[in-house]
């Protein structure tokens, strides 16, 4: 059975304090590691997919890295708009089914 | 784009009462998504359709579930009989293809008395 754990649960940072999300997973055979931003009241929102291990992807503030058992996700110089739960999702091989883990929710103080 | 449209955005109902819940996906996208999210158990997959196809219902939780997708813009959800612990809120997502990423709705805040 897939697994995804995230930590930590939750993170508190000054504005400009920049830091980093874990995303561990045990999944047989890896075809792709998502993150999604979500906001309270809404639905997940897609940031970045991910395919193999030493890719990274970058978007404004945040930056999406792969390892065979792990991703990070670096917030650099966070803003109080970056403040949401960001969830990790893992989908295996000849399977459309996502996965997901419990997030981690961020808070960016101003 | 509209993005996926979810209804009601909330609902109230009593146990045992009937409820359904309606998405209407991407349009263009041929595969649609049922996800429940609740704090003890997180995101959680129901079921998935490809073509309006069930493909996939390991996910729903009882018989209780049922799923359709009549045409390429319109699924359903319904819960017959509702129970205290089918509060959460339900999602629904599209894609285009299986191995793209998802986009989700605004989902639907379900409460059962």
């Amino acid at each position: 059975e897939d697994q995804v754990t995230q930590s930590p649960e939750a993170l508190r940072l000054q504005e400009g304090e920049s830091s980093s999300l874990n995303c561990s997973y045990t999944v047989s055979g890896l075809r792709g590691l998502f993150w999604y931003r979500q906001d309270p009241g809404k639905g997940p929102e897609f940031l970045f997919t991910l395919y193999s291990a030493g890719e990274e992807k970058e978007k404004e503030r945040l930056k999406a890295t792969l390892t065979k058992k792990e991703s990070f996700l670096h917030i650099t110089a966070p803003k109080p708009e970056d403040s949401a739960t960001y969830l990790c999702a893992v989908r295996r091989f000849n399977d459309y089914k996502l996965s997901f883990g419990a997030g981690t929710t961020v808070t960016v103080r101003a | 784009d509209a993005g996926v449209i979810q209804s009601p955005r909330h609902e109230v109902t009593e146990m045992g009462q009937e409820v359904t819940l309606r998405c209407k996906p991407i349009s263009g996208h041929d595969y649609l998504f049922w996800y429940r999210q609740t704090m003890m158990r997180g995101l959680e997959l129901l079921i998935y359709f490809n073509n309006n196809v069930p493909i996939d219902d390991s996910g729903m939780p009882e018989d209780r579930f049922s799923a359709k997708m009549p045409n390429a813009s319109f699924s359903t959800l319904k819960i017959q009989p509702s129970e205290p612990r089918d509060s959460a809120v339900y999602f629904c997502a599209s894609s285009l293809g299986g191995l793209t990423e998802q986009f989700f709705g605004p989902g639907t805040r379900l409460t059962v008395l």
